[in-house]
């Protein structure tokens, strides 16, 4: 089994939909991350949470909001859909002993019409 | 200014080449250099990082440094098909943990 997974792989949905994107991870890592991939612009980080209790912006937060509901989750929600909001969305994990390496799920294509 | 930068491509070689990937960055705090390999419908996965200046050789991979000039360069000897991939560079500074990851560099490496 996967070490980090997403739900769900593909998702389209319309302007002004919530959307909720979910990321478990078995790897017992206390550090998670949601960022978005765009062509050209790489990778972004909307949100990071270093433990249950600690959440924090990335520089790409507006619009979205995250939940750090056990160590093994990680939710990124979408509260009023929009269409460039569409891209390719990806979950990671890390240790704060080896923050170097981020472990990353197989992401989720999202596209907002 | 974009804070890492690195040429889209798609590049294409034959099997068997050497293979130059590069980045250049503007912040002269970063430290610690990454490169990512990213395959289709993938998340990314670590090849390999360095630390400050110099080279870091792992198998066929070498991972060179120039903070003088702020490029970055990551070597494949002998590349291989399987190498096809999107190839990061990131990078971040010693006492901050968040990694900045270029837009990736598009390799295919054709039999």
């Amino acid at each position: 089994d996967a070490d980090v997974t997403q739900t769900p792989r593909n998702r389209i949905t319309k302007t002004g939909k919530r959307i909720m994107l979910e990321c478990s991870q078995t790897k017992g890592h206390d550090r998670m991350y949601w960022y978005r991939q765009d062509p050209g612009l790489g990778l972004r980080l909307i949100y990071y949470s270093f433990d249950v209790k600690d959440i924090n912006k990335g520089e790409i937060s507006d619009g979205y909001s995250v939940s750090r509901q056990a160590q093994a989750k990680f939710s990124l929600s979408l509260e009023s859909a929009i269409p460039n909001q569409t891209a390719l969305y990806f979950c990671a994990t890390g240790v704060g002993t080896s923050p170097n390496e981020q472990f990353f799920g197989p992401g989720t294509r999202l596209t907002v019409l | 200014q974009k804070e890492v930068e690195q040429d889209p491509g798609p590049l294409s070689v034959p099997e068997g080449a050497i293979v130059s990937l590069n980045c250049t960055y503007s912040n002269s705090a970063f430290q610690y250099f990454m490169w990512y390999r990213q395959y289709s419908r993938k998340g990314p996965e670590l090849l390999m990082y360095t630390y400050s200046s110099g080279n870091k050789e792992d198998g066929r991979f070498t991972a060179q440094v120039d903070k003088s000039s702020k490029y970055i360069s990551l070597f494949i000897r002998d590349s291989q098909p399987s190498d096809s991939a999107t190839y990061l560079c990131a990078m971040r500074e010693t006492s901050y943990d968040k990694v900045i990851f270029g837009p990736g560099t598009s390799l295919s490496v054709i039999p």
